[in-house]
């Protein structure tokens, strides 16, 4: 079935430094979902892409569909503590339901 | 709105019990998932229902897990026996007709012994 793959599995940045997280699936997507899940929490939807190429931003966030629809990023510039958690991508499966790639732990050191 | 409720928050069991975890979603929500997370696994769909009926269950591990709806506001997924390899964070989630976001309760949190 459809796979989402998540890279880097981990990232460590300083306060300020930017961020970005990719991801990539095995076939092309009607659309693709990002969450964000604190630690000790559950996951937050973050937006929604589907586009051929879409880009939208949230602040300092700004998340991109790739023109195939098959990889999608999700990049944050000068990140803060805030920011800390774990980013997911979703795509949905060949019904209603989402399967999620196993996520980017992002950890911000003041 | 008092989002997806979950419970309980917490459980721990000794191998060979019986664990029930129950999942309130949003009113007026059509679809109702389960999702386990685990370290090594990440999350993954368990079982889906749209308007109570089960419309995929092919996440489910093995015949010792069951989830039913018996109602729009109720859903439960048992555990019996449990083992060890099931300690992991449930989540249930829902999800309105017409919208692909999901929104998650804040899991049940399970330790088998």
């Amino acid at each position: 079935g459809q796979q989402v793959m998540q890279i880097p599995q981990y990232q460590h940045v300083q306060e300020g430094e930017d961020f970005t997280t990719y991801c990539n699936s095995s076939t092309t997507l009607s659309n693709i979902q990002w969450y964000k899940q604190r630690p000790g929490g559950h996951p937050v939807f973050l937006i929604q892409l589907v586009k051929s190429g879409e880009v939208k931003k949230q602040k300092r966030l700004t998340f991109q569909f790739g023109e195939a629809k098959k990889n999608s990023s999700l990049h944050i510039t000068a990140t803060q503590t805030t920011d800390v958690g774990t980013y997911f991508c979703a795509g949905p499966n060949s019904g209603y339901a989402l399967n999620f790639g196993k996520g980017t732990s992002l950890l911000v050191t003041p | 709105d008092a989002g997806v409720i979950q419970s309980p928050r917490h459980e721990v069991t000794e191998m060979g019990q019986e664990v029930t975890l129950r999942c309130k979603p949003i009113s007026g929500h059509d679809y109702l998932f389960w999702y386990r997370q685990t370290m090594m696994r990440g999350l993954e769909l368990l079982i889906y229902f749209n308007n109570n009926v089960p419309i995929d269950d092919s996440g489910m591990p093995e015949d010792r897990f069951s989830a039913k709806m018996p109602n729009a506001s109720f859903s439960t997924l048992k555990i019996q026996p449990s083992e060890p390899r099931d300690s992991a964070v449930y989540f249930c989630a829902s999800r309105p007709l017409g919208t692909g976001e999901l929104f998650f309760g804040e899991g049940s949190r399970l330790t088998v012994l």
